[in-house]
C-alpha cells in the first residue's frame, strides 16, 4: 500500500502563476516530510522540507504548507518559471529513521 | 564531479544475464541506498545499508542482492536479470545524525533487460 500519495501525474502552469502540487499521506508516524524535483537524465535534487511539528516553510519562490489533521502537504511555487518545469516528488520518513518513502511523482509544465 | 556516481549509466543486456550497477561517493556519508524508478510508481526502495557491515531489504529486495565493499562503495547485483528489471535505477547516500532525512542521489543507471 502506497503511504505517500501524489495523485495528479502531471500539471500545466503558466509562467508568473502560482504551481501548487499536492500530496497526501497514511503514516501518521511520518515525522519529515521532503520534495524532490527531478529533470530528465538526473537524479531527483532535494528541494525543500517540513517537519512534522510545523505547518510552514519557506524558501525563496518555494513554500511548503503541513495539515498534519488532514494528512496533506503541498508545494508552492511562485511565480512560477519555465526552468521550474520537471517531475516533483513528494517523500516521508518515519522517525524511526529508516529510509524515505517517495510518492509517485507529478509532472510539472510551466509554459512561457 | 558528482559526489555519488553510478556506472554504467546505460546498459542493454538479455534475460539470464548476471548484471551489477556499482556506485561510490565522495560525500562521507555512511548510509547508502538504492532505488528503482518505474513510470508511474515513483521510487521503490530496492536495499539499504547504514554501514560497511549493515545491509537491509527494502520493500522490492526479490531478485536483487547488494554488496557493501567499502563505506564510499555500494554494488547492486540482478544475478539473472528478467525483463520487468527493466527501469532506472538510482543510488542514493544520507549523513547520520541530519535530521531530515535529506538523500543525496546519483545520476540514474537505465538497465533494458530484452
Amino acid at each position: 500500500d502506497q503511504q505517500v500519495k501524489q495523485n495528479s501525474p502531471s500539471l500545466s502552469v503558466q509562467e508568473g502563476r502560482i504551481s501548487i502540487l499536492n500530496c497526501d499521506y497514511t503514516n501518521s508516524m511520518f515525522d519529515y516530510f521532503l520534495w524532490y524535483k527531478k529533470y530528465p537524465a538526473e537524479g531527483p535534487t532535494f528541494l525543500i522540507s517540513i517537519s512534522s511539528i510545523k505547518d510552514k516553510n519557506e524558501d525563496g519562490r518555494f513554500t511548503v504548507f503541513l495539515n498534519k489533521s488532514a494528512k496533506h502537504l503541498s508545494l508552492h511555487i511562485v511565480p512560477s518559471q519555465p526552468g521550474d518545469s520537471a517531475v516533483y516528488f513528494c517523500a516521508a520518513r518515519e522517525n524511526s529513521g529508516y529510509a524515505l518513502n517517495f510518492g509517485k511523482g507529478t509532472s510539472l509544465l510551466v509554459t512561457p | 564531479d558528482a559526489d555519488v556516481t553510478q556506472t554504467p549509466r546505460n546498459r542493454i543486456t538479455k534475460t539470464g544475464k548476471r548484471i551489477m550497477l556499482e556506485c561510490s561517493q565522495t560525500k562521507g556519508h555512511d548510509r547508502m541506498y538504492w532505488y528503482r524508478q518505474d513510470p508511474g510508481l515513483g521510487l521503490r526502495l530496492i536495499y539499504y545499508s547504514f554501514d560497511v557491515k549493515d545491509i537491509n531489504k527494502g520493500e522490492i529486495s526479490d531478485g536483487y542482492s547488494v554488496s557493501r565493499q567499502a563505506q564510499a562503495k555500494f554494488s547492486l547485483s540482478l544475478e539473472s536479470a528478467i525483463p520487468n528489471q527493466t527501469a532506472l535505477y538510482f543510488c542514493a547516500t544520507s549523513e547520520v545524525g541530519r535530521n531530515t532525512g535529506e538523500l543525496f542521489f546519483g545520476e540514474g543507471s537505465r538497465l533494458t533487460v530484452l
